[in-house]
């Protein structure tokens, strides 16, 4: 099946402590991006990549990382959280950059504490 | 910079009733423009989009939406709303001589079915 994966699902967590956001596509989409949703706001990019080994920053990178080491693989990684990134992530990946049908994960609700 | 701007947070409709659900966009150049619709804890699922040609595009579920650039208008309606369709819908905007990088997504409506 024809999907996008995200672990965890839920995270709770306490300011400063590293944690990882992992995301996985079996489509072989060379485009994979992270957004964050907040009430009121709807979803921000955070960061995207277009192809392996290339990353760039979305409307809202600020204490996020990314890498794209493989294809398939994208994780979140937050190095420090803080209680403003308390929120709900989704990744989500499509063909190529010009393939608008991006396929979204089901999301990972992060409270940071 | 382009912008999207979704009127009414929250929309009830009775079930069988036209469902209307509107979105206003802001783009420099001709716009792509989108539909998804988010059921209660899944990930967004795109309902129909607007690139060109035609400028009244159908999707999946019944849905459509007509792309007025008169009115910088991309409303989404179906004729006869259906308990399954009480989701969140978003509003996003694409400039044409870019990709999905720069999609900007509206804020969301929340449409509730009265049985």
């Amino acid at each position: 099946e024809a999907q996008v994966t995200q672990n965890p699902r839920y995270l709770i967590t306490v300011t400063g402590k590293k944690l990882t956001v992992t995301c996985s596509q079996n489509m072989n989409h060379e485009y994979m991006s992270w957004y964050r949703q907040d009430p009121g706001l709807g979803l921000r990019q955070i960061y995207y990549s277009m192809n392996v080994e290339v990353t760039d920053k979305g409307d809202v990178p600020e204490g996020y990382k990314v890498s794209r080491k493989e294809k398939r693989n994208f994780p979140l990684i937050l190095e420090s959280p803080s209680p403003n990134q308390t929120s709900l992530y989704f990744c989500a990946s499509s063909l190529s950059r010009f393939s608008y049908e991006q396929y979204f994960g089901p999301g990972t609700r992060l409270t940071v504490t | 910079a382009q912008s999207v701007t979704q009127l009414g947070s929250h929309v009830s409709v009775s079930e069988g009733a036209l469902v209307l659900l509107r979105c206003n966009y802001s783009s420099s150049v001709p716009p792509y423009l989108f539909w998804y619709v988010q059921y209660p804890n899944q990930g967004l699922q795109l309902l129909l989009k607007y690139t060109t040609g035609a400028t009244l595009v159908k999707g999946i579920n019944g849905f459509e939406a007509e792309f007025k650039k008169s009115e910088t208008s991309f409303h989404l309606t179906k004729p006869s709303a259906h308990m399954s369709d009480a989701a969140e819908y978003f509003c996003a905007v694409s400039e044409s001589n870019f990709g999905n990088e720069k999609l900007t997504f509206g804020t969301g409506t929340r449409l509730t079915i009265i049985p």
